[in-house]
């Protein structure tokens, strides 16, 4: 069975801060990894994935995420917080049989 | 806007009635995802489509039960209300089988009185 673990379900940061939301996996085969955003009262947006290749993955609104497979992570980082970046973030794990499991989420706060 | 939508927006029924969510996934889409967002259960996976046919199931309930259409788009039908079923229900589509990614639609939001 593959997990996600999302460590901090609320994390908070000044505007222009980095931002870095923690997220380990447990997968018994190759796992593919997505970042998704939900913003107040809307659906889930997706950020990034990993599924093969460069292990350094860029996303929308200038997030990035690195597999590190001996560290079994797939963090997700911004260099500096914009107000708008505040919402629930989502991290997912999946693998040949498609579903998406889901972390229990990172709540990110900005404060100005 | 991910192409995904989903009606209606909200929904407010009583214990022990049946409700139909509707989604109609991406154009080109043939896979179908129905996941329910709860606060103690977080977004867990109910049940997949594909092309029409069942392909996978998750944490689903006898009482919830789902279809996808010729048209591709699907409904999820849940019956013998609780109000423990009170959530948002999300669908989200992806072109077809295989590792892709899902696209979320708005989500219908269940309140069970």
């Amino acid at each position: 069975a593959q997990s996600v673990t999302q460590l901090g379900s609320h994390v908070s940061v000044s505007e222009g801060a980095l931002v870095l939301l923690r997220c380990n996996y447990s997968s018994s085969v190759p796992p593919y990894l997505f970042w998704y955003v939900q913003y107040p009262n809307q659906g889930l947006q997706l950020l990034l994935k990993y599924t093969t290749g460069a292990t350094l993955v860029k996303g929308i609104n200038g997030f990035e995420a690195e597999f590190k497979k001996s560290e079994t992570s797939f963090h997700l980082t911004k260099p500096s917080a914009h107000m708008s970046d505040a919402a629930e973030y989502f991290c997912a794990v999946s693998s040949a049989n498609e579903k998406l499991t889901f972390g229990t989420g990172t709540r990110l706060t900005i404060i100005p | 806007d991910s192409g995904v939508t989903q009606t209606p927006k909200h929904l407010i029924t009583a214990t022990g009635q049946r409700v139909t969510l509707r989604c109609s996934p991406r154009s080109g889409d043939l896979s179908v995802y129905w996941y329910q967002q709860s606060l103690d259960q977080g977004l867990q996976f109910l049940i997949q489509y594909y092309n029409g046919e069942e392909r996978a199931k998750g944490n689903i309930l006898e009482r919830f039960s789902a279809q996808q259409f010729p048209d591709l788009h699907s409904e999820l039908n849940l019956s013998s209300l609780e109000l423990g079923d009170s959530a948002l229900y999300f669908c989200a589509s992806s072109p077809r089988h295989g590792v892709y990614e899902q696209y979320f639609g708005p989500g219908t939001r269940l309140t069970v009185t």
